[in-house]
């Protein structure tokens, strides 16, 4: 079945303490991406991945790092979580850059940084 | 800056009719559309490429005015399947592949 997989689906974390949410798509699509959403600020672009070794910031990446080096996968690692990075987080992945093709994206990871 | 959607919220019996508009300050590449219920991720409806690109798809369909920088969706004859949130979506000319999302409109159909 064609998806995006992200791991864990709820973590609750301490301050400071670095964390990874994974996410691995398996449609071979070259355009990933991540996003937070917090109510009344809807779906905000944190990073995004045009293909492997290429990643771009969005509107809100302060605090995030992204890495990819393999297609598939698109990890986002919080090096040192606060507060304030507590959100519901989604992957989404797409066949080329969001110009022309639709996201599927990931069942989302709700996360409470204490 | 995001495209702004309104109504922000809509009540609708079950066969009535809506519209959700779509609007950005700056000059749009491509409007997408998706649907997120409740607890849910958001699922792909359909994309616009072209100024003046109208599609459909069963009984939802949106149109994509260039000019204006606006894109409509327009729910037809409305199921409680049809409740959730949509948000429009889009790559701004000259900003690479960066998507920004809408305020997005909460749309409730009742029985």
């Amino acid at each position: 079945e064609a998806q995006v997989t992200q791991n864990p689906r709820y973590l609750i974390t301490v301050t400071g303490k670095k964390l990874t949410v994974t996410c691995s798509q398996n449609m071979n699509h070259e355009y990933m991406s991540w996003y937070r959403q917090d109510p009344g600020l809807g779906l905000r672009q944190i990073y995004y991945s045009m293909n492997v070794e290429v990643t771009d910031k969005g509107d809100v990446p302060e605090g995030y790092k992204v890495s990819r080096k393999e297609k598939r996968n698109f990890p986002l690692i919080l090096e040192s979580p606060s507060p304030n990075q507590t959100s519901l987080y989604f992957c989404a992945s797409s066949l080329t850059g969001g110009a022309g093709y639709g996201y599927t994206f990931g069942s989302g990871t709700r996360l409470t940084v204490v | 800056q995001q495209p702004v959607q309104s109504p922000q919220a809509v009540i609708l019996r079950e066969g009535e009719d809506a519209v959700i508009n779509c609007s950005s300050s700056k000059a749009l590449y491509s409007v997408h559309w998706y649907r997120q219920k409740h607890g849910e991720a958001p699922v792909f409806l359909m994309i616009l490429l072209k100024g003046g690109e109208q599609k459909g798809h069963d009984k939802i369909s949106a149109s994509f005015n260039e000019k204006k920088q606006q894109s409509s969706l327009y729910l037809t004859a409305s199921q409680l399947s049809y409740s959730g949130t949509y948000f429009c979506g889009t790559i701004r000319l000259n900003t690479g592949n960066q998507f920004y999302f809408g305020t997005g409109t909460s749309l409730t159909v009742i029985p």
